[in-house]
């Protein structure tokens, strides 16, 4: 079955960088990948998703590029703010299947 | 509109006892979720239903977990007897339509087993 590696575990950067999340996927077949983002004892909230007939979508601060040779896909906000500390989550899914998630990346914006 | 409601939101009980959580997805949507998330992991699916058909329990411990979809529209996810490792947020999620579109969370219901 699909498997979908996400890294780095934690991550910290200063307010107004950039942060970048990678996640990798195994399975070719796999066509659906949502960035879930959810703050501490709440529901996942999509951000962003990308289809696999796209290379990249940006909406205001948030991007995310896909590279289907490679099967790995980026999530990259800009211009980061206190209210983007999160844990993100990433995921992929197929016709057929359901999503399967990535551990999850503890973001952490330092003002 | 309105978005997932599940209760109830906490739930402290004792292993060997059991307990029943319910969901109501968004209005019009096929298909629902399960998801296990166990503190510091992403969210596991247990079950999928497509209206109230079972699509996928592939992960769902059959020997204690149980859940159902009887008019397709809310369902109900049991555990009997629980396990101290069954201590997590239980997800339930909806979409319009089967894999590939968008999944809308809801609160989560906390599960503490003792």
């Amino acid at each position: 079955g699909e498997n979908v590696e996400q890294h780095p575990s934690t991550l910290s950067v200063q307010e107004g960088d950039s942060a970048v999340i990678k996640c990798t996927y195994s399975d070719s077949a796999s066509n659906y990948f949502p960035w879930y983002k959810q703050e501490l004892g709440k529901r996942p909230q999509l951000i962003i998703d990308i289809r696999s007939n796209v290379g990249e979508k940006k909406d205001q601060r948030i991007a995310v590029t896909l590279n289907k040779t490679a099967k790995h896909f980026s999530l990259h906000i800009t211009e980061t703010q206190p209210e983007d500390s999160a844990v993100y989550f990433c995921a992929a899914s197929k016709g057929n299947t359901p999503l399967v998630f990535g551990k999850g990346t503890r973001l952490s914006v330092i003002a | 509109e309105a978005g997932v409601a599940q209760s109830p939101r906490y739930k402290i009980i004792e292993k060997r006892q059991s307990v029943a959580f319910w969901c109501n997805p968004i209005s019009g949507h096929a298909t629902l979720y399960w998801y296990q998330q166990i503190l510091g992991q992403g969210p596991k699916l247990l079950i999928q239903f497509q209206n109230n058909g079972v699509v996928d329990d592939s992960q769902l411990p059959k020997d204690r977990f149980s859940a159902e979809r009887l008019k397709g529209v809310d369902s109900t996810l049991k555990i009997q007897p629980a396990k101290l490792e069954d201590s997590a947020v239980y997800l339930c999620a909806s979409s319009l339509v089967s894999q590939g579109e968008t999944q809308y969370f809801g609160p989560g219901t906390r599960l503490l087993v003792l």
